[in-house]
């Protein structure tokens, strides 16, 4: 069965490092998102990517986030200079098209910032 | 996108079935309901979705009211792995994709 594949799996970084956080969406999907989960709170959506461009963000994702597709098969989350507060489970999700709201979910990157 | 509000837990066990209710009053006429889960600290995975009809798949099946104001998932015989946090989403979508909101969940135990 096709799979959204993240790594790292877990990255430690210090503070005011920069991040990339990678994945590989399903082959013949559309539509990327990047969502996170501090420990202990609710998943939360960070932004989607439809054609090569962002087509929705979340207020959380501000200046210092940024994604790309860089080569037609990666979806890269690069978090600019980390803070503290930026410590989460990072999940990437892909889906089919519009008409459906069935988006698979990578296992996630578990990003320590110290 | 609606509120949707479910019980904080739930316990079930083994071979029962697992009815895990959720309230979305305020839905819209375009809006679906979706559920997923979380198996600790996992990715959240897609259960099930209906707009107005009763759906069943190979995991699940969701009952929505008439007035589409409620509704149920049913997870028909669970087992010790259905042990999960269970979100009820409501969302239109649109062409920019889903922006779910996995709110606070019920936390389903399956015990022996």
């Amino acid at each position: 069965e096709p799979e959204v594949t993240q790594t790292p799996s877990h990255q430690v970084t210090q503070m005011g490092q920069e991040v990339i956080l990678r994945c590989v969406p399903i082959s013949n999907h559309l539509y990327f998102y990047w969502y996170r989960q501090i420990l202990g709170q609710k998943v939360e959506f960070l932004v989607s990517f439809y054609n090569n461009e962002i087509s929705e963000k979340s207020e959380i994702f501000d200046d210092q986030f940024s994604v790309e597709r860089p080569d037609g098969s990666n979806f890269t989350l690069k978090i600019r200079s980390t803070k503290l507060e930026d410590s989460a489970m990072y999940f990437c999700a892909s889906s089919g098209g519009s008409d459906t709201g069935e988006l698979f979910f990578g296992e996630g990157s578990r990003l320590t910032v110290l | 996108d609606a509120k949707t509000t479910q019980p904080t837990s739930m316990d079930c066990a083994e071979g029962r079935a697992a009815n895990l209710p959720c309230n979305h009053s305020t839905i819209s006429g375009n809006e679906y309901v979706y559920w997923y889960r979380q198996i600790h600290s996992q990715g959240p995975q897609y259960i099930i979705h209906g707009l107005k009809n009763n759906e069943t798949n190979e995991m699940a099946s969701l009952i929505i009211t008439e007035d589409r104001k409620s509704s149920t998932l049913i997870l028909p015989h669970a087992t010790l792995r259905d042990t999960a946090v269970y979100y009820c989403i409501v969302n239109h979508g649109s062409n920019s994709g889903y922006a779910l909101n996995f709110g606070k969940g019920t936390s389903l135990l399956v015990t022996p």
